[in-house]
């Protein structure tokens, strides 16, 4: 899938601060932050739509969610902690699930690894 | 709270030979399911989408869905090594639109 992109694909970092950053080309109105921890299925973290947060699942307050327009959503991390590493999801659909046939699309993710 | 649970764990098919999925969930007024593909360290790619029960079909695809059983089935006609992958089942609770509950997936092996 070419349509979300997403970077870094790989982080590596100490306590330290740092941006990832999706796009999407495909002109959807809602855009998602999923975090997916090593042998577990994707969570929720944030939601956007139509550059609006409308939703934020009890995420530590290190992690900071900023959508500069509807086709981009960045995640600033800062202090990160071990509990962090995981891959990093951004996903996006035309509209927020109104309508039972709502499709999500995701990137291939960020893999973050904190020392 | 919804609750996805996916059997088996783990699942190894001969090549060519049906594979069967299975997915359970707590919340019987849910009405968006949907069938997600893994491969190692990659995103996840939709496969099948299903609302109502009964069956849908997304080329060698199959979602069976059974709401009355909180349950719903993804099969796999003619798997190929390819398809090895792990599989997520996904649940949109019907009071919470925008947000996908996950299972914990089934590895699925596909023997040449």
């Amino acid at each position: 899938n070419t349509k979300i992109t997403q970077s870094p694909r790989y982080l590596i970092l100490g306590r330290a601060n740092k941006s990832l950053e999706c796009e999407q080309h495909l002109g959807h109105n809602a855009m998602y932050w999923y975090k997916q921890s090593a042998e577990k299925p994707p969570e929720l973290m944030f939601l956007y739509n139509l550059k609006q947060l409308i939703r934020n699942e009890t995420v530590p307050s290190r992690f900071i969610p900023e959508c500069p327009d509807s086709s981009k959503l960045l995640l600033h991390i800062s202090a990160v902690d071990p509990e962090d590493s995981a891959v990093y999801f951004c996903a996006s659909s035309q509209q927020t699930g109104t309508k039972s046939n709502e499709r999500l699309f995701f990137g291939h993710g960020t893999k973050l690894s904190v020392l | 709270q919804q609750k996805v649970q996916q059997s088996p764990e783990s699942l190894t098919v001969s090549e060519g030979a049906m594979a069967s999925l299975n997915c359970t969930f707590s919340d019987g007024t849910s009405n968006n399911f949907r069938w997600y593909r893994q491969h190692s360290a990659k995103g996840l790619e939709v496969l099948v989408s299903i609302f109502s029960d009964g069956e849908k079909e997304e080329g060698r695809f199959t979602a069976h869905l059974n709401r009355a059983n909180l349950h719903v089935s993804l099969h796999i006609r003619e798997p190929q090594p390819s398809d090895s992958a792990v599989y997520l089942c996904a649940v949109s609770p019907n009071y919470n639109q925008g947000k996908l509950i996950f299972g914990q997936g089934t590895k699925l092996s596909i023997k040449p």
